[in-house]
């Protein structure tokens, strides 16, 4: 089983500071997912990853693939209280059924 | 409108009965799954069906039933209800198996007591 670990776990922050979140695994994937779910519903997806160092941009949010595609990071700028929520990153292992491995998963808030 | 419906939002019910979860995309998707996500937020794939086909089957109980009676409906069924089995029940669906962004549902969180 291909486990992806997470860190922090929580974290609660106050509007305007920025943050980061690692996820990290001894297992290589072919792309990796990040996505955001609220309270009640399910998550959705805010970027992929494919290529390794690859960097991408989301407004304030920045992402980016290790070098060995085996770990990724979120960055936040400048959090806003919409930023709460669920992250979870997601590696996927193509063969097999193509299936996504989710991580454990960090929890924002992000107060005034 | 929903991309990724399911039915019912909530569902409580005693050990040991039957209960069944529908899931319904209308995004002309040829790929659904199921996800259980626990208390602690961990989300894991339980099944999956690619045009009507079982293509993932993790490490699941048979009392777990996935019925798809068409690419638009993935069905779950539980027999046997456990304590165990309360969680956060998802659906989703894509293009294509895995690689393709997936849409989930809204869940549907299923207690046992």
């Amino acid at each position: 089983t291909q486990l992806l670990e997470q860190s922090p776990q929580f974290l609660s922050i106050q509007e305007g500071e920025n943050l980061t979140v690692y996820c990290n695994s001894s297992s290589v994937f072919s792309s990796l997912q990040w996505y955001r779910q609220e309270p009640g519903e399910g998550p959705v997806l805010l970027v992929t990853v494919v290529t390794g160092g690859e960097v991408k941009k989301l407004k304030r949010l920045t992402f980016q693939f290790g070098d060995a595609r085996k770990d990724s990071s979120l960055h936040i700028t400048a959090a806003q209280t919409g930023d709460t929520g669920l992250y979870l990153c997601a590696g996927l292992i193509t063969g097999g059924g193509n299936k996504l491995t989710f991580g454990t998963g960090t929890q924002l808030k992000v107060e005034l | 409108d929903t991309a990724v419906s399911q039915t019912p939002k909530y569902l409580v019910t005693q050990m040991g009965n039957d209960k069944s979860i529908k899931c319904e995309q209308n995004l002309g998707h040829d790929t659904m799954y199921w996800y259980k996500q626990d208390s602690k937020k961990f989300l894991k794939i339980m099944f999956s069906y690619n045009n009507k086909e079982l293509i993932i089957n993790e490490t699941v109980p048979n009392r777990f039933s996935p019925k798809s009676p068409d690419k638009a409906h993935l069905n779950l069924h539980i027999n046997s209800l456990e304590l165990g089995d309360s969680a956060v029940y998802f659906c989703a669906s894509s293009q294509f198996p895995a690689t393709d962004t997936q849409y989930f549902g809204p869940g549907t969180r299923l207690t046992v007591l």
